[in-house]
């Protein structure tokens, strides 16, 4: 168990629709990172946050959004989702903001219809 | 363009084999390398890293050996077990825990 807890585990929904993903990153870790898992494009770096302020944005969509708060829990915001958004996402904490070692939850999988 | 390119992508080896995972990268910025292993169903799970001023690297049954001049760093797994058996991803980072992920190696160990 990494200690980072991401909810719900799995999400079916259709086209169209908004959905939200929520993690709670490792007590103490400030840092919060979202990874987008899937077959075609294998593991890809969303966006990062620490304390609250977003720090590094990678291959995100317009239609993606993500925050984190006060208490450090963060969600991802999805939205007018289409049949490519289907994949695993995957919300990580690290203690040590300026490395790559990070602790991944167990991800959200989402498919959509 | 994928930054990191990792090789095979599957492989089986018998009990007590030494699978070994290659990577290759083109970003010189890139200055920590770990390695991440994932059971299905799970979250990837760091393994071991190494930084590049570092040639060699052993945690337990994993070693990493790095080449900085060829730009290229590689992980054994000695002596490996059926527990073993997972998709191992190679990694880099030059900012901040961005991670550039390979598209990941599933090993078979079998009995």
């Amino acid at each position: 168990d990494s200690g980072v807890t991401q909810t719900p585990k799995h999400l079916i929904t259709a086209t169209g629709q908004r959905v939200t993903l929520r993690c709670s990153p490792r007590s103490g870790d400030l840092s919060v990172y979202w990874y987008q898992q899937s077959l075609d494009q294998g593991l890809q770096f969303l966006i990062q946050y620490y304390n609250g302020e977003e720090r590094a944005k990678g291959n995100i969509l317009e239609r993606f959004s993500a925050q984190q708060f006060p208490d450090l829990h963060s969600e991802l915001n999805l939205s007018s989702l289409e049949l490519g958004d289907s994949a695993l996402y995957f919300c990580a904490s690290s203690p040590t903001p300026g490395t790559g070692e990070l602790f991944f939850g167990e991800g959200s999988r989402l498919t959509v219809l | 363009q994928q930054q990191v390119k990792q090789s095979p992508q599957s492989l089986i080896v018998q009990k007590g084999g030494i699978p070994i995972i290659n990577c290759a990268y083109e970003n010189t910025a890139f200055d920590y390398f770990p390695w991440y292993q994932q059971f299905p169903g799970k979250g990837p799970a760091l393994l071991i890293a190494i930084r590049p001023d570092v040639s060699e690297k052993k945690e337990g049954r994993f070693t990493i050996s790095f080449n900085k001049s060829a730009k290229q760093f590689s992980l054994h797994i000695m002596d490996s077990q059926p527990g073993d058996s997972a998709t191992y991803f190679c990694a880099a980072d030059y900012s901040w825990g961005k991670l550039q992920f390979g598209a990941g190696t599933q090993v078979v160990v079998t009995p």
